[in-house]
């Protein structure tokens, strides 16, 4: 079975300073992996997508993630980080396109001015 | 991009009456459709997957006669929460898979049972 481990509940950065959000998944199979964000009281918002192409993905909002098969990692960074980037971070994985999402327990960002 | 529509954004209903919760697909047409559930400061947990003109696939745990899903067409899924009750409450979320395998996911239904 598929599962996400997303380390740390909340993570605070000042503003300016480089983000990182820790993901590490299980899988049986090569995996697809997703970071998304939620603000309060909204949907989520795709912010990148592994699927098996570069190992290296840019997202939306400055974000990247690298895809780590040794480490079983998928970590979000953002060089830089911006207020209007508080907010909860998912990741996500699925063995194939055309099953559901498992998602990982998020990640609270707060930027701190 | 594709954009999912939920609706009612919000809700508040009595304990025992029934509320049902639509979510569209805008602009493509979804043959299938998950419906999830987030507790505060939770994670989403999946409850349902709906497949257009056939029946809901409901996770372990999910009880369906209480989770009524409907996806009656291409662009449109129906969650009715029948006898709601407090513990019901929750924020519902659908998402919708285009042709491609892509997920869209829906702002969001706030419920609240009083």
């Amino acid at each position: 079975a598929q599962s996400v481990t997303q380390l740390g509940s909340h993570v605070s950065v000042s503003e300016g300073a480089l983000v990182l959000l820790r993901c590490n998944y299980s899988s049986s199979v090569p995996p697809y992996l997703f970071w998304y964000v939620q603000y309060p009281n909204q949907g989520l918002q795709l912010l990148l997508k592994y699927t098996s192409a570069a190992t290296l993905v840019k997202g939306i909002n400055g974000f990247e993630a690298e895809f780590k098969k040794s480490e079983t990692s998928f970590h979000l960074t953002k060089p830089s980080a911006h207020m209007s980037d508080a907010a909860e971070y998912f990741c996500a994985v699925s063995p194939s396109g055309n099953t559901p999402l498992v998602f990982g327990k998020g990640t609270r960002l707060s930027v701190i001015a | 991009g594709a954009v999912v529509s939920q609706h009612p954004s919000w809700v508040i209903c009595k304990s025992g009456t029934s509320v049902k919760i639509e979510c569209r697909s805008l602009d493509f047409q979804a043959t299938t459709m998950f419906w999830y559930r987030q507790f505060p400061k939770q994670s989403l947990m999946l409850m349902a997957t709906s497949n257009e003109g056939s029946k809901a696939t409901y996770e372990q745990g999910v009880e369906k006669d209480k989770f009524l899903i409907n996806h009656a067409s291409l662009t449109l899924s129906t969650l009715t929460v029948t006898s709601a009750h407090p513990e019901d409450s929750s924020f519902y979320i659908c998402s919708a898979r285009d042709q491609t395998y892509e997920q869209y996911f829906g702002p969001g239904t706030r419920l609240t049972v009083t």
